[in-house]
């Protein structure tokens, strides 16, 4: 079982609301870990979105609007990216990482399509 | 402003070597440590280590350990990631970054990747 998995897609309307979820291995606790966010356009590199451990200790991007955020789901062992008041340009991949076992584990990926 | 620059594309076959250069400027280099995370065509991010030009250490993802080194030189801000031993599924882009807040998962920026393909 991957150490973290994201859903890999998902489909939302401008002016909508998105939530990506990235579900951590049973066993692994998403309270205890920081959550990372990339997004990642087509041809591009990966661009970092925010950090999410606790709504008291989190850290946004330089340059990242607002309207990204992260919380968590203890119920479901999940971190989560909210993204509100879609635009065009949020269509990306975007991608959740955190430090395990002394290395850095990235999800799978989630492909947003705004349509 | 803090860029990191990496080569063009690389043809390899089975069995052989690549070391892809990642220059930096913009900042002091021995002041981050540089990641590099490979992707191969439409799939995932996949970490493989990183370096800390400061005193050349490294730490490696399990997976590469034996067949990726690290190294810089720090005269010309340059980094270096070489992966030995190619095979056909090496086929991918290979991306620096930086960890811009010394031990975080904040990669920032990032090099326009370099694509190494294995090909016979």
């Amino acid at each position: 079982q991957a150490v973290l998995t994201q859903p890999s897609s998902l489909s939302a309307s401008p002016g909508a609301s998105a939530s990506l979820t990235c579900t951590l291995r049973s066993g692994i606790t998403v309270g205890t870990y920081n959550i990372y966010w990339y997004q990642q356009k087509t041809g591009s590199p990966p661009h970092y979105l925010l950090r999410y451990k606790s709504d008291s200790d989190k850290q946004q991007g330089s340059g990242v609007p607002s309207r990204f955020s992260g919380s968590k789901d203890a119920s479901a062992n999940a971190g989560i990216l909210l993204i509100s008041g879609l635009q065009s340009e949020d269509e990306a991949d975007y991608y959740c990482m955190i430090w395990h076992n002394s290395a850095w584990v990235f999800g799978g990926g989630t492909k947003l399509t705004v349509l | 402003q803090v860029q990191l620059v990496q080569s063009g594309a690389e043809v390899k076959k089975p069995g052989a070597s690549v070391k892809v250069p990642c220059k930096a400027s913009g900042y002091t280099f021995s002041d981050y440590y540089l990641h590099w995370v490979r992707q191969a065509p439409g799939q995932g991010l996949e970490w493989m280590g990183w370096i800390n030009p400061d005193s050349g250490g490294t730490s490696y993802a399990q997976k590469f350990q034996g067949r990726v080194t690290m190294t810089r030189d720090k005269s010309i801000n340059t980094a270096y990631m070489e992966l030995t031993r190619l095979k056909s599924d090496d086929t991918a882009v290979y991306y620096c970054t930086r960890d811009s807040e010394g031990g975080s998962g904040r990669f920032d920026p990032w090099g326009q990747g370099t694509l190494v393909t294995v090909s016979s």
